[in-house]
């Protein structure tokens, strides 16, 4: 069963570095989500694709960040200049097509700390 | 503006209690609700949904929710919970998009 997969699971960067984050979904789901989430706090939602269009985005996503999904199967998370600020875990999600398409499938998460 | 409330932020019981964790939003017209869990260590996992008819849900693992409309509430519940269910659990409601808004959380603590 292979589930929604995200590389590193752990960043730790100095402030003022790039980073890219890597979500595999789950195959054959055509939707694909970014959350954001901190200490004490649920999920919060960033953006999300369907196949290879950005269709949403939140307010939270500045214009530091930038999400592509450029052949509609994996997806990256770029956030630039990082600030002590983005120190998270970044959620991935997917969803199938059809009648369950609102059930979010998540993955393990990457742990960012800037410093 | 759209929110998801969880009052309960850590609830501490002992083995065969019974569970109840409180789930409200605001949303206006059409909802859709998900209880997900996050077991220590793991990622989020879907425990049950609620889309439309019976508003009493079951999920996986003995746990049901009941949606209650005057009240905009989905409260989560369990008759007897075990140490295997401590965990941190999370409401979440989308309506009319694919975006879930989270409520905080709650820290759930079974002890054997």
């Amino acid at each position: 069963d292979t589930g929604v997969s995200q590389n590193p699971r752990h960043k730790i960067t100095k402030r003022g570095q790039n980073v890219t984050f890597r979500c595999d979904p789950i195959s054959e789901h055509n939707r694909l989500y970014w959350y954001r989430q901190t200490l004490g706090q649920g999920p919060e939602f960033l953006t999300y694709f369907q196949n290879e269009a950005q269709l949403e985005k939140s307010r939270l996503l500045s214009d530091r960040f930038s999400a592509e999904r450029p052949k509609g199967s994996f997806s990256t998370l770029e956030i630039q200049r990082t600030e002590q600020g983005d120190s998270a875990m970044y959620l991935c999600a997917s969803s199938p097509a059809g009648p369950r398409n609102l059930e979010q499938y998540f993955g393990p998460g990457t742990r960012l700390t800037v410093t | 503006a759209q929110s998801v409330s969880q009052h309960n932020h850590h609830v501490i019981l002992s083995e065969a209690a019974s569970l109840e964790l409180g789930c409200n939003y605001s949303y206006g017209g059409t909802v859709n609700l998900f209880w997900y869990v996050q077991y220590p260590g793991q990622h989020l996992q879907l425990l049950l949904k609620y889309f439309s008819g019976d508003p009493l849900v079951k999920g996986i693992k003995g746990f049901e929710a009941e949606f209650i409309k005057s009240k905009f509430s989905f409260n989560l519940r369990k008759p007897s919970v075990q140490w295997s269910d401590t965990a941190e659990y999370f409401c979440a409601a989308t309506s009319g998009t694919y975006k879930y808004i989270f409520g905080t959380g709650t820290r759930l603590k079974v002890l054997a």
